[in-house]
């Protein structure tokens, strides 16, 4: 069974440019979650999508957007890039919401790198 | 605020001997609660969970833990330690539909 993929591995992008992250979820999983792993901060929850609604989100600023396909991949958007922006942006899926569904399993991650 | 603790950010162990990692949460209600595994290049990897019942829990690679609610504590333990359990490891909790990490503990182990 292939595991939560994400795409790319890695991006390099300048102050105030706009990214784009992808995120294919384990089949039969239907939410998909966000997170930004920050040196020395840990993972901060960002974005939970569920059956392609935003069922929460994180104390992020509303650039940080994001959305869920119907296929259940996600995206993860980010504009007007800033220097702290630059982190380990994994994405986690599990097979719906309550109880043992909140398992989740993750992707290796997308290393941005904002100059 | 809610939020989860792991007060030791670096622990390092000898290979054969005792592991016990700290976590302790802040929240009102009884929490989902979880510890995760960060090996180096490789995502993180789900250990063991509680949700409810019995309070000692039994995860992968012989690694538990014990939900204590009077100290608000969900420590993660392993009898003997392995050279590769050398990683990081971070608690977390989920309440009120949101998802709360601790900032990890890295695991040293030496022979």
């Amino acid at each position: 069974e292939a595991g939560v993929t994400q795409s790319p591995t890695h991006l390099i992008k300048t102050r105030g440019q706009q990214v784009t992250l992808r995120c294919s979820p384990i089949s039969g999983h239907t939410s998909v979650y966000w997170y930004q792993q920050a040196l020395g901060l840990g993972l901060q929850f960002l974005l939970w999508y569920d059956e392609g609604e935003e069922r929460n989100r994180g104390n992020f600023p509303p650039r940080f957007s994001g959305r869920q396909f119907p296929n259940y991949s996600s995206e993860l958007n980010v504009n007007a890039l800033e220097l702290e922006d630059s982190a380990l942006y994994l994405c986690a899926s599990s097979l719906g919401t309550g109880g043992v569904s909140y398992e989740q399993y993750f992707g290796p991650g997308t290393r941005l790198t904002v100059t | 605020a809610q939020s989860v603790t792991q007060p030791d950010i670096h622990i390092t162990v000898s290979e054969g001997a005792s592991l016990e990692l700290r976590c302790n949460y802040s929240y009102g209600a009884t929490p989902y609660l979880f510890w995760y595994v960060q090996s180096p290049g490789q995502g993180l990897q789900l250990l063991l969970k509680y949700f409810s019942g019995d309070t000692l829990v039994q995860g992968i690679k012989g690694f538990e833990a014990e939900f204590k609610r009077s100290q608000s504590s969900f420590n993660l333990r392993k009898p003997s330690v392995h050279w590769s359990d050398a990683a990081e490891y971070f608690c977390a909790v989920e309440s009120g539909n949101q998802f709360y990490f601790g900032t990890g503990t890295s695991l040293t182990v030496i022979p």
